[in-house]
């Protein structure tokens, strides 16, 4: 059974400040998908990485997959208070011919203090 | 343009009763995904539509959930004889025909069983 952990689960950070959030999964893949929610609302796409050493890069987030070590990072930098949010990874094992099986982390709570 | 609807937004139902929850995808996307969010489980995946198939229905939780979807389009999923363990929130997710597509949320039902 596919499992993907993310740690840490919680993060408290001060604006400024540069953190990375660590997805760790146990089965062969290269998709991996970075997803944000904000509290009470719906999840929004971040990043789809589809290859070993994929990296992409959008405003103050960087993520990277590395599928030899099946991990993927996020990576914020110079933190802001519009970052605060949870962050979850999300994993496709290939399990389902032409569509997709995601399996989620169990997310990362993000809040940046001023 | 329009995004992933879904329908109620939050409903509110007793033990033992039926409910229907409902969603509207983004129109041209063939792929539709149900998932489901709570406290104890995180996400969870359970459904996919290509088209109006469901090829995989391993991730239902038991045989009171069922799902259908009309005209590659509406989809709807039926949890018959609710439990208090059936609360949580409800997302719904499409994306065009591609196993790499990402996949785009809706707002998500979130069901209260009393």
């Amino acid at each position: 059974e596919l499992k993907v952990e993310q740690n840490p689960l919680f993060l408290s950070m001060q604006e400024e400040k540069n953190y990375t959030i660590y997805c760790n999964y146990s089965t062969t893949s290269d998709r991996l998908y970075w997803y944000r929610q904000d509290p009470g609302k719906s999840l929004e796409s971040l990043f789809v990485l589809l290859s070993n050493g994929a990296v992409k890069q959008e405003g103050r987030l960087m993520a990277s997959l590395d599928t030899k070590a099946r991990l993927s990072t996020l990576h914020i930098t110079a933190a802001v208070h519009d970052l605060s949010a949870t962050y979850f990874c999300a994993v496709d094992p290939y399990l389902i011919q032409g569509a997709q099986k995601l399996v989620f982390g169990q997310g990362t709570r993000l809040t940046i203090n001023p | 343009g329009a995004g992933v609807s879904q329908s109620p937004s939050n409903k509110v139902t007793e033990k033992g009763k039926d409910v229907e929850l409902r969603c509207d995808p983004i129109s041209g996307h063939t792929a539709l995904y149900w998932y489901r969010q709570s406290l104890g489980q995180g996400l969870e995946f359970l459904i996919y539509f290509q088209g109006n198939s469901a090829p995989d229905k391993s991730g239902l939780p038991s045989d009171r959930f069922s799902a259908e979807r009309t005209g590659g389009s509406v989809s709807t999923l039926t949890i018959q004889r609710t439990q208090q363990e059936d609360s949580a929130v409800y997302l719904c997710a499409s994306s065009p025909f591609g196993i790499t597509d990402t996949q785009y949320f809706g707002p998500g039902t979130r069901l209260t069983v009393l």
